[in-house]
């Protein structure tokens, strides 16, 4: 049974950095084919794509956020950290992480999703 | 960088089939997957790869893509289908999302 679950502030102050960490279980980033991405939905918004990382260390961001993030793996502790620096009000948003396998186009599970407010 | 266009809404009455469609250029030459969201729910995967059905999804639920629209069709629309539906491919080693439709069941 394949399980994530975010962790990390829900309120930042802007220009600080947010670190947000992916625990999971029920697989192995080590697999071949497997990845752990970050999506994130601001309140009454569309979902938003913003980075991934590969079973062999490949990662891929975001095109317009890709200066200000960085995906980083820890397999011993199945854990996946995401940091964006130079928060702003208008990243307030819910930040899902979520696993895919096979060819990785799609995510088949997803944490609960966890809410940060940029406040000062 | 690829883009991908969902009504706002959509509505179809109880028991009535409900078609949601999401516009992208040649987007039949790609995989597109569907994902719906209840409120205050993380997404689930209803269809990946135009048409096939995660275990657990029921059998109403059902895609296509041709050309420059994909299509999630529900058969027999539930009140419990009410959700907002996203579409999603992959393009460019990127993961583009749709804009949302949300479905009402009338």
């Amino acid at each position: 049974q394949i399980t994530l679950k975010e962790s990390g502030p829900t309120l930042v102050k802007p220009t600080q950095t947010l670190t947000l960490t992916c625990t999971f279980s029920g697989f192995s980033l080590s697999t071949s084919g497997v990845g752990v991405g970050w999506i994130r939905q601001p309140p009454g918004k569309a979902l938003e794509w913003l980075a991934l990382i590969y079973w062999d260390d490949d990662k891929r961001y975001s095109p317009s956020l890709k200066s200000r993030l960085t995906i980083t793996k820890d397999t011993s502790k199945n854990q996946v950290v995401l940091t964006m620096t130079n928060m702003d009000p208008v990243d307030t948003a819910t930040y899902y992480c979520a696993h895919c396998g096979g060819d990785c186009s799609s995510f088949d599970y997803w944490g609960q999703g966890t809410l940060v407010t940029v406040s000062s | 960088s690829y883009e991908l266009t969902q009504p706002l809404s959509v509505s179809v009455a109880l028991g009535q089939t409900a078609r949601i469609t999401c516009g992208g250029n040649n987007i039949g030459s790609k995989n597109v997957h569907w994902y719906q969201q209840k409120p205050g729910q993380a997404p689930v995967l209803v269809i990946y790869r135009d048409s096939n059905r995660p275990s657990g999804i029921p059998e109403r639920f059902s895609g296509s893509n041709s050309g420059n629209t994909a299509t999630l069709t529900i058969s027999r629309a539930q009140a419990g289908d009410e959700a907002d539906y996203y579409c999603q491919v992959w393009d460019s080693s990127t993961w583009v999302f749709g804009g949302g439709t949300k479905l009402t069941v009338l």
